[in-house]
């Protein structure tokens, strides 16, 4: 069974540029997750969604940040305009219900330069 | 704010050995205590997790003890293998916020 996907897997882009991160989740979730990760915050929820609906995002950093989920099996999360600190790795999870366990994608590994 | 303190950092271990990594936490509206392991370049996968009406929770040879009172937990892996070298996260949610505070993580390596 495909797990989440996440894509690129790599993104390195100049500071100031939109950036976009893409994430498909598991077929039949519900649930969807996205976090950062950096070695000097750790893993940080950023916004989730259920049933496609954004239900709390006050893990957003700035206004900079924007996540959508248009429908079951996809959503973004863009980046505009990016900033060097905004580097990390950022990671996508998906969960059948809320209440359950969340499986994450493999990341995307943002550089801002 | 951190809201789960992890402990070690890192951490090596002889093959056969025992591994553990200890968790606290501050708010006792926590009832969910999940486990998660990340290889390098791979996403947290989930391990193993307790709820706080047991004391012990043992898969395979992870086992995850529990103490309420000092609003502590742990993981202790047993028999480690080399393969169990991995970052390894503890966190912890409520039922009602789904929302996972993570633990800083805990580098194992495990010598051959």
């Amino acid at each position: 069974d495909a797990g989440v996907i996440q894509s690129p897997r790599h993104e390195v882009t100049e500071m100031g540029q939109e950036v976009t991160l893409r994430c498909k989740p598991i077929s039949g979730h519900n649930s969807l997750f996205w976090y950062r990760q950096t070695m000097m915050r750790g893993l940080e929820l950023l916004i989730y969604f259920n049933n496609n609906v954004p239900i709390d995002d006050s893990g957003m950093p700035e206004d900079r940040f924007s996540a959508k989920m248009p429908n079951a099996s996809f959503s973004t999360l863009k980046i505009q305009p990016s900033e060097p600190r905004d580097s990390a790795v950022y990671f996508c999870a998906s969960s059948f219900d809320l209440n359950q366990p969340q499986h994450f994608g493999d990341g995307t590994r943002l550089s801002i330069l | 704010q951190q809201q789960v303190k992890q402990s070690p950092q890192s951490l090596i271990v002889q093959k056969g050995g025992i591994s553990i990594i200890n968790c606290a936490y501050e708010n006792t509206a926590f009832d969910y205590f999940p486990w998660y392991q990340q290889f390098p370049g791979k996403g947290p996968a989930l391990l193993i997790a307790i709820r706080p009406d047991v004391s012990e929770k043992k898969e395979g040879r992870f086992t995850i003890s529990f103490n309420k009172s000092a609003k502590q937990f742990s993981l202790h892996i047993m028999d480690s293998q080399p393969g169990d070298s991995a970052t390894y996260f503890c966190a912890a949610t409520k039922s009602n916020d789904y929302k996972l505070s993570f633990g800083a993580g805990t580098t194992v390596t495990v010598r051959a």
